[in-house]
């Protein structure tokens, strides 16, 4: 079965600092990777997802990731944090082949400090 | 265009009462997922569509959850006789076809409270 951890359940950050969110995930193949956000009282956007090809994917809202087969990881960055980014970030992970659901991480809550 | 609609987006119900949460996906999708989030959980797969094939209800927590959905496109979870823990952010996503990498668009939500 698949399963996704997201490392840090909190992380804070000052603006323009990097931002480091973490993702790992167990599979027995690669699945389909996908980085979503959530503000508050709003459903999900998706961020950015991997599905093939180069490994550093480029998202909306100047974030990207960069898919890591070797360390089973899908680490989301952004180098200079903004105030409007402060948000919760969900990695999830959809397994190759006629699987279709979303397997979401347990979620990382980015605070933007000034 | 419009994105994916759920409604009511709050319920507060008391234990023991049945809900009926809707959610109208986007014109075209052919692929509606439900999901469920809570504190204790996080984000949990509840039950998906596609076109007329038969629902994949394996993420339904029990019996007491059902869903539907009519003429391909909108859909209706229902929770028969609630209890406190039902208590959570009901999610709704459609996708143009269910296909792995394919991108669920999310609805707002509706948040359930079990009193």
């Amino acid at each position: 079965a698949q399963s996704v951890t997201q490392l840090g359940s909190h992380v804070s950050v000052s603006e323009g600092a990097l931002v480091l969110l973490r993702c790992n995930y167990s599979s027995s193949v690669p699945p389909y990777l996908f980085w979503y956000v959530q503000y508050p009282n709003q459903g999900l956007q998706l961020l950015l997802k991997y599905t093939t090809g180069a490994t550093l994917v480029k998202g909306i809202n100047g974030f990207e990731a960069e898919f890591k087969k070797s360390e089973t990881s899908f680490h989301l960055t952004k180098p200079s944090a903004h105030m409007s980014d402060a948000a919760e970030y969900f990695c999830a992970v959809s397994e190759r082949g006629s699987n279709y659901k979303l397997t979401f991480g347990k979620g990382t809550l980015l605070t933007v400090n000034p | 265009g419009a994105g994916v609609s759920q409604s009511p987006s709050n319920k507060v119900t008391e234990k023991g009462k049945d809900v009926e949460l809707r959610c109208d996906p986007i014109s075209g999708h052919t692929a509606l997922y439900w999901y469920r989030q809570s504190l204790g959980q996080g984000l949990e797969f509840l039950i998906y569509f596609q076109g007329n094939s038969a629902p994949d209800k394996s993420g339904l927590p029990s019996d007491r959850f059902s869903a539907e959905r009519t003429g391909g496109s909108v859909s209706t979870l229902t929770i028969q006789r609630t209890q406190q823990e039902d208590s959570a952010v009901y999610l709704c996503a459609s996708s143009l076809a269910a296909i792995g990498y394919n991108e669920q668009f999310f609805g707002p939500g509706t948040r359930l409270t079990v009193l």
